[in-house]
């Protein structure tokens, strides 16, 4: 069966700070991998998505990178954050587009 | 670029109570997820429905989608207090090629 793993579970961050959280999914070979990002009490906004290996779409401009340095591994990262990065972050899997999307457990991240 | 409304935002309602939630979306789409969120947890899927009259049931929640109409419906039928969580309807983008996902409806079902 497929799994899929976020780290850390919950980070505080310093404003201006760098920023790496990690997915990795089990169970499934080359999955389309997606980042969002939910505000306290919002919607889901979707950040990025992979359909393959080092191929990565941004949705919305903004201080943040995604990279796919393997088939099953999705990386969020920033080089300086800011306090409207905080948010809970999750990851989802699916295996094609337009199919359902599996949800890890999501990173909750606090910029102080 | 899709746009999707849910209609409450909130909802808070008695157990033993009937009521809908609502979402609307601005363009076409042929399948539509609802999902549900527990406070502080991930998102876990409950229905998908692919085509225009499809109705998904499983225990006291219904699921249904006009596609003509760019509708969809939650139905909660005799709440209890575990239905206590946040859904979101997520339509696919058939321009965009990806999920937009609601607002998400806050239900909480009080004793």
């Amino acid at each position: 069966s497929q799994t899929i793993h976020q780290w850390p579970a919950t980070l505080v961050q310093p404003v201006g700070s760098p920023l790496s959280l990690e997915c990795t999914v089990e169970g499934t070979s080359n999955p389309n991998l997606y980042w969002y990002r939910q505000a306290a009490g919002r919607g889901l906004q979707l950040l990025f998505y992979s359909v393959g290996i080092g191929q990565i779409s941004s949705e919305v401009p903004q201080n943040l990178s995604a990279s796919r340095p393997q088939d099953r591994q999705f990386i969020l990262s920033s080089k300086k954050l800011l306090l409207s990065d905080s948010g809970f972050y999750l990851c989802a899997w699916s295996i094609g587009q337009s199919y359902e999307q599996y949800f890890g457990p999501g990173t909750r991240l606090t910029v102080t | 670029e899709l746009k999707v409304e849910q209609n409450p935002l909130f909802l808070s309602m008695q157990e033993g109570k009937n009521y809908t939630i609502y979402c609307n979306y601005s363009t076409t789409s042929d399948r539509l997820y609802w999902y549900r969120q527990d406070p502080g947890k991930s998102l876990e899927s409950l229905f998908v429905l692919l085509s225009n009259g499809a109705v998904k049931q499983e225990g006291r929640l219904m699921a249904s989608l006009d596609t003509k109409a760019r509708l969809s419906t939650l139905h909660i039928t005799a709440a209890v207090h575990d239905l206590s969580a946040t859904y979101f309807c997520a339509p696919f983008d058939n321009y965009g090629q990806n999920f937009v996902f609601g607002p998400g409806t806050r239900l909480s079902v009080l004793p």
